[in-house]
């Protein structure tokens, strides 16, 4: 079936060191998204990629980068997880950004900052 | 101002009952589109429904519709005949515009919906 597929599903990282998040999609779709949501908030867009072209939201801090070396794959890196980074990070795909397509979201990934 | 409102934190509901959750957004933009997203505990957002803003008829898919009152500005969803597998947190989002880089949701905070034998 085709999806969007997140790993790991639950990330451990210390305080300061480097995480990379992996997202994937199957669909083939031109628009990935990285989302935070923190606990019992709302998600919070951090960014998207429209095929290669990135788009970074104005209040997204600088720790944050994203990678898409391919249609299929994008990354979300945390350059030094402070303890306010613990969240669950939703990707999400859409087929193109000019009709009304829902997202579709993978599974997440839940990452915890010690 | 808050894009989108959802006022209901929590809501209970018995087994086979339907159930509304309210759903108000604030937009000049004439062109846009509301989203209905249900978020079980594992995670995941599962896409329900969605209304255009030009659509003239309510969107309804299986058990659920949209009760979409535009000079209100509400989207409402009803979800009919509650089954204990829909216990879960529902989003109210956004689409402002049809163009641009990006169809870039802002989402409600959610209603914690709890379904009861």
């Amino acid at each position: 079936d085709a999806m969007v597929i997140q790993n790991p599903r639950y990330q451990v990282t210390q305080f300061g060191k480097p995480v990379t998040l992996s997202c994937s999609q199957t669909l083939n779709h031109n628009v990935m998204y990285w989302y935070q949501q923190k606990s019992s908030q709302a998600p919070k867009l951090l960014f998207h990629y429209y095929d290669k072209d990135f788009n970074n939201e104005a209040d997204t801090p600088d720790n944050f980068q994203s990678r898409r070396p391919n249609t299929s794959f994008c990354f979300l890196d945390i350059r030094s997880p402070g303890l306010g980074d613990a969240a669950m990070y939703l990707c999400a795909t859409s087929r193109d950004p000019l009709a009304a397509n829902e997202q579709f979201f993978g599974p997440g990934t839940r990452l915890t900052v010690l | 101002a808050q894009k989108i409102t959802q006022t209901q934190p929590g809501m209970f509901v018995q087994e086979k009952e339907a159930v509304t959750l309210d759903c108000t957004y604030d937009t000049s933009d004439p062109s846009y589109g509301l989203f209905w997203y249900k978020q079980p505990s594992s995670g995941e957002m599962i896409f329900l429904i969605y209304q255009g803003s030009y659509d003239q008829q309510n969107a309804t898919e299986g058990r659920y519709s949209l009760n979409f009152q535009k000079a209100r500005k509400s989207a409402n969803l009803v979800i009919s005949a509650s089954q204990l597998g829909d216990s879960a947190m529902y989003f109210c989002a956004m689409r402002e515009g049809v163009t641009g880089g990006g169809n870039k949701l802002t989402f409600g905070t959610g209603t914690q919906l709890k379904v009861e034998l």
